[in-house]
Protein backbone atom coordinates (compact mmCIF):
# COMPACT_ATOMS: atom_id res chain seq x y z
CA UNK A 1 0.00 0.00 0.00
CA UNK A 2 1.38 3.76 -0.45
CA UNK A 3 2.43 5.52 2.38
CA UNK A 4 3.85 8.83 3.01
CA UNK A 5 5.55 9.61 6.20
CA UNK A 6 6.72 13.35 7.65
CA UNK A 7 9.50 12.26 10.10
CA UNK A 8 9.66 15.48 12.00
CA UNK A 9 6.51 16.83 13.53
CA UNK A 10 7.88 20.37 14.06
CA UNK A 11 10.70 22.52 12.35
CA UNK A 12 12.30 25.42 13.65
CA UNK A 13 14.41 28.22 11.49
CA UNK A 14 15.09 31.96 11.96
CA UNK A 15 14.05 33.92 9.15
CA UNK A 16 16.41 34.28 6.37
CA UNK A 17 18.24 31.20 6.95
CA UNK A 18 17.30 27.62 4.27
CA UNK A 19 14.25 25.35 5.35
CA UNK A 20 13.85 21.93 4.98
CA UNK A 21 10.74 19.77 5.91
CA UNK A 22 11.23 16.02 5.49
CA UNK A 23 9.15 13.57 3.49
CA UNK A 24 9.69 10.07 2.24
CA UNK A 25 7.19 7.75 0.49
CA UNK A 26 6.69 4.22 -0.11
CA UNK A 27 4.47 3.61 -3.48
CA UNK A 28 4.61 0.48 -6.25
CA UNK A 29 5.25 2.11 -9.60
CA UNK A 30 5.90 5.83 -10.63
CA UNK A 31 5.35 8.13 -7.53
CA UNK A 32 2.68 10.83 -8.23
CA UNK A 33 3.88 13.48 -4.91
CA UNK A 34 2.42 16.78 -3.58
CA UNK A 35 3.17 19.25 -1.08
CA UNK A 36 0.56 21.42 0.86
CA UNK A 37 0.39 24.39 2.95
CA UNK A 38 -2.02 24.56 5.82
CA UNK A 39 -2.42 28.33 7.41
CA UNK A 40 -4.72 28.79 10.75
CA UNK A 41 -8.00 28.33 10.56
CA UNK A 42 -7.95 27.85 6.36
CA UNK A 43 -7.87 24.77 3.85
CA UNK A 44 -5.05 23.13 2.33
CA UNK A 45 -3.14 25.38 -0.64
CA UNK A 46 -1.00 23.31 -3.12
CA UNK A 47 2.39 24.06 -3.52
CA UNK A 48 3.59 21.80 -6.20
CA UNK A 49 4.04 18.25 -7.41
CA UNK A 50 6.31 16.15 -8.83
CA UNK A 51 4.96 13.46 -11.93
CA UNK A 52 7.85 13.05 -14.22
CA UNK A 53 10.55 15.07 -14.92
CA UNK A 54 13.27 16.79 -13.56
CA UNK A 55 13.99 15.64 -9.88
CA UNK A 56 13.51 19.94 -8.65
CA UNK A 57 10.54 20.75 -8.77
CA UNK A 58 9.65 24.55 -8.70
CA UNK A 59 6.56 25.79 -6.91
CA UNK A 60 4.26 28.77 -5.26
CA UNK A 61 6.03 31.21 -2.60
CA UNK A 62 9.41 30.43 -3.63
CA UNK A 63 9.75 26.60 -2.39
CA UNK A 64 10.75 24.27 -4.20
CA UNK A 65 11.05 20.37 -3.73
CA UNK A 66 13.93 17.90 -4.30
CA UNK A 67 12.58 14.12 -5.72
CA UNK A 68 15.47 11.81 -4.68
CA UNK A 69 14.10 7.86 -6.17
CA UNK A 70 17.03 6.39 -4.35
CA UNK A 71 16.22 7.81 -1.35
CA UNK A 72 12.45 7.38 -2.01
CA UNK A 73 12.64 10.99 -0.46
CA UNK A 74 10.53 14.46 -1.76
CA UNK A 75 11.97 17.00 0.94
CA UNK A 76 10.37 21.01 0.62
CA UNK A 77 12.90 23.69 0.70
CA UNK A 78 13.14 26.90 0.23
CA UNK A 79 16.24 29.25 0.03
CA UNK A 80 15.46 31.72 2.60
CA UNK A 81 12.53 31.27 5.18
CA UNK A 82 10.19 34.19 5.98
CA UNK A 83 7.91 34.47 9.05
CA UNK A 84 5.03 34.32 6.78
CA UNK A 85 6.04 30.88 5.70
CA UNK A 86 4.85 29.62 9.17
CA UNK A 87 2.09 27.43 9.00
CA UNK A 88 1.43 23.04 8.48
CA UNK A 89 2.77 21.28 5.39
CA UNK A 90 1.65 18.15 4.26
CA UNK A 91 3.55 15.66 1.95
CA UNK A 92 0.85 13.20 0.00
CA UNK A 93 1.45 11.05 -2.84
CA UNK A 94 -1.30 9.59 -5.14
CA UNK A 95 -2.47 6.00 -4.41
CA UNK A 96 -1.44 4.82 -7.76
CA UNK A 97 -0.95 5.93 -11.10
CA UNK A 98 -4.66 5.35 -12.34
CA UNK A 99 -5.83 5.74 -8.98
CA UNK A 100 -8.16 8.91 -6.97
CA UNK A 101 -7.02 8.94 -3.64
CA UNK A 102 -4.55 10.91 -2.24
CA UNK A 103 -2.77 9.58 0.81
CA UNK A 104 -1.69 12.63 2.75
CA UNK A 105 1.39 12.49 5.79
CA UNK A 106 0.42 13.95 9.39
CA UNK A 107 1.87 17.10 8.54
CA UNK A 108 4.30 19.61 9.81
CA UNK A 109 4.63 22.73 11.65
CA UNK A 110 7.03 25.27 10.99
CA UNK A 111 7.99 27.75 12.82
CA UNK A 112 10.20 30.67 11.50
CA UNK A 113 11.11 33.02 13.89
CA UNK A 114 12.06 36.43 13.43
CA UNK B 1 -14.81 32.41 -9.02
CA UNK B 2 -15.21 31.45 -5.29
CA UNK B 3 -13.28 27.93 -5.65
CA UNK B 4 -14.65 25.95 -3.22
CA UNK B 5 -17.35 26.96 -0.66
CA UNK B 6 -18.62 24.87 2.26
CA UNK B 7 -21.70 25.30 4.25
CA UNK B 8 -21.79 25.35 7.24
CA UNK B 9 -18.39 27.12 9.15
CA UNK B 10 -19.06 25.92 12.44
CA UNK B 11 -21.61 23.17 13.43
CA UNK B 12 -22.55 21.55 17.57
CA UNK B 13 -24.54 18.43 17.12
CA UNK B 14 -26.25 15.97 19.61
CA UNK B 15 -25.45 12.26 19.61
CA UNK B 16 -27.89 10.97 17.41
CA UNK B 17 -28.81 13.92 15.33
CA UNK B 18 -28.31 14.17 11.52
CA UNK B 19 -26.81 16.81 9.12
CA UNK B 20 -26.01 17.73 6.05
CA UNK B 21 -22.64 19.41 5.21
CA UNK B 22 -22.79 21.33 1.27
CA UNK B 23 -19.33 21.54 -0.44
CA UNK B 24 -19.55 23.73 -3.85
CA UNK B 25 -17.22 24.43 -6.72
CA UNK B 26 -17.28 26.41 -9.71
CA UNK B 27 -14.09 25.16 -11.36
CA UNK B 28 -15.99 22.87 -13.41
CA UNK B 29 -14.21 19.94 -11.74
CA UNK B 30 -14.59 16.70 -12.34
CA UNK B 31 -13.59 14.98 -8.68
CA UNK B 32 -14.58 15.67 -5.34
CA UNK B 33 -13.29 14.79 -2.05
CA UNK B 34 -14.45 15.00 1.59
CA UNK B 35 -11.73 14.48 4.48
CA UNK B 36 -11.58 15.04 7.91
CA UNK B 37 -8.64 16.19 9.69
CA UNK B 38 -7.77 15.56 12.83
CA UNK B 39 -4.82 16.34 15.32
CA UNK B 40 -1.47 14.30 14.38
CA UNK B 41 -3.52 12.15 11.60
CA UNK B 42 -2.99 14.58 8.76
CA UNK B 43 -5.78 14.77 6.24
CA UNK B 44 -8.09 11.38 5.72
CA UNK B 45 -10.23 10.43 2.83
CA UNK B 46 -14.00 9.77 3.83
CA UNK B 47 -15.59 9.38 0.44
CA UNK B 48 -14.86 10.78 -3.29
CA UNK B 49 -16.59 11.11 -6.47
CA UNK B 50 -15.20 10.80 -10.00
CA UNK B 51 -17.89 12.89 -11.71
CA UNK B 52 -21.62 13.85 -11.41
CA UNK B 53 -23.68 10.63 -9.94
CA UNK B 54 -20.69 8.71 -9.13
CA UNK B 55 -19.34 8.18 -5.41
CA UNK B 56 -17.23 5.87 -3.80
CA UNK B 57 -15.63 4.72 -0.22
CA UNK B 58 -12.70 6.05 0.64
CA UNK B 59 -10.34 5.57 3.62
CA UNK B 60 -12.88 6.08 6.69
CA UNK B 61 -16.28 5.99 5.29
CA UNK B 62 -17.85 4.38 8.45
CA UNK B 63 -21.17 6.43 9.52
CA UNK B 64 -21.13 9.37 6.41
CA UNK B 65 -23.10 9.16 3.67
CA UNK B 66 -22.30 11.36 0.23
CA UNK B 67 -24.48 12.39 -2.66
CA UNK B 68 -23.34 13.67 -6.11
CA UNK B 69 -26.22 15.16 -8.05
CA UNK B 70 -24.90 18.14 -9.75
CA UNK B 71 -21.68 18.33 -10.87
CA UNK B 72 -21.10 21.15 -8.97
CA UNK B 73 -21.71 19.93 -5.28
CA UNK B 74 -20.86 16.95 -3.09
CA UNK B 75 -22.76 16.31 -0.21
CA UNK B 76 -21.84 14.43 3.12
CA UNK B 77 -24.36 13.46 4.97
CA UNK B 78 -24.06 12.11 8.94
CA UNK B 79 -27.36 10.16 10.04
CA UNK B 80 -26.92 9.28 13.47
CA UNK B 81 -24.03 11.86 14.60
CA UNK B 82 -21.63 9.80 17.18
CA UNK B 83 -18.53 12.20 19.27
CA UNK B 84 -15.90 10.06 17.46
CA UNK B 85 -17.02 12.13 14.12
CA UNK B 86 -15.89 15.40 15.77
CA UNK B 87 -13.37 17.03 13.61
CA UNK B 88 -12.60 19.26 11.04
CA UNK B 89 -14.63 18.39 7.43
CA UNK B 90 -12.93 19.93 4.20
CA UNK B 91 -14.01 19.25 0.80
CA UNK B 92 -11.93 19.24 -1.99
CA UNK B 93 -12.10 19.79 -6.49
CA UNK B 94 -9.56 18.39 -8.91
CA UNK B 95 -9.53 18.58 -12.63
CA UNK B 96 -7.65 15.85 -13.42
CA UNK B 97 -6.17 13.03 -10.43
CA UNK B 98 -3.42 15.43 -9.39
CA UNK B 99 -3.57 18.82 -7.67
CA UNK B 100 -6.81 19.23 -5.71
CA UNK B 101 -8.43 22.52 -4.22
CA UNK B 102 -9.83 23.35 -0.90
CA UNK B 103 -12.93 24.75 0.52
CA UNK B 104 -12.58 26.50 4.04
CA UNK B 105 -13.48 23.67 6.42
CA UNK B 106 -16.07 22.90 8.24
CA UNK B 107 -15.60 22.43 11.89
CA UNK B 108 -18.04 19.96 13.42
CA UNK B 109 -18.30 19.37 17.07
CA UNK B 110 -20.83 16.69 18.37
CA UNK B 111 -21.44 16.38 22.11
Amino acid sequence: AQSVAQPEDQVNVAEGNPLTVKCTYSVSGNPYLFWYVQYPNRGLQFLLKYITGDNLVKGSYGFEAEFNKSQTSFHLKKPSALVSDSALYFCAVRDSPGGFKTIFGAGTRLFVKA
Amino acid sequence: NAGVTQTPKFRVLKTGQSMTLLCAQDMNHEYMYWYRQDPGMGLRLIHYSVGEGTTAKGEVPDGYNVSRLKKQNFLLGLESAAPSQTSVYFCASSRDRNEQYFGPGTRLTVT
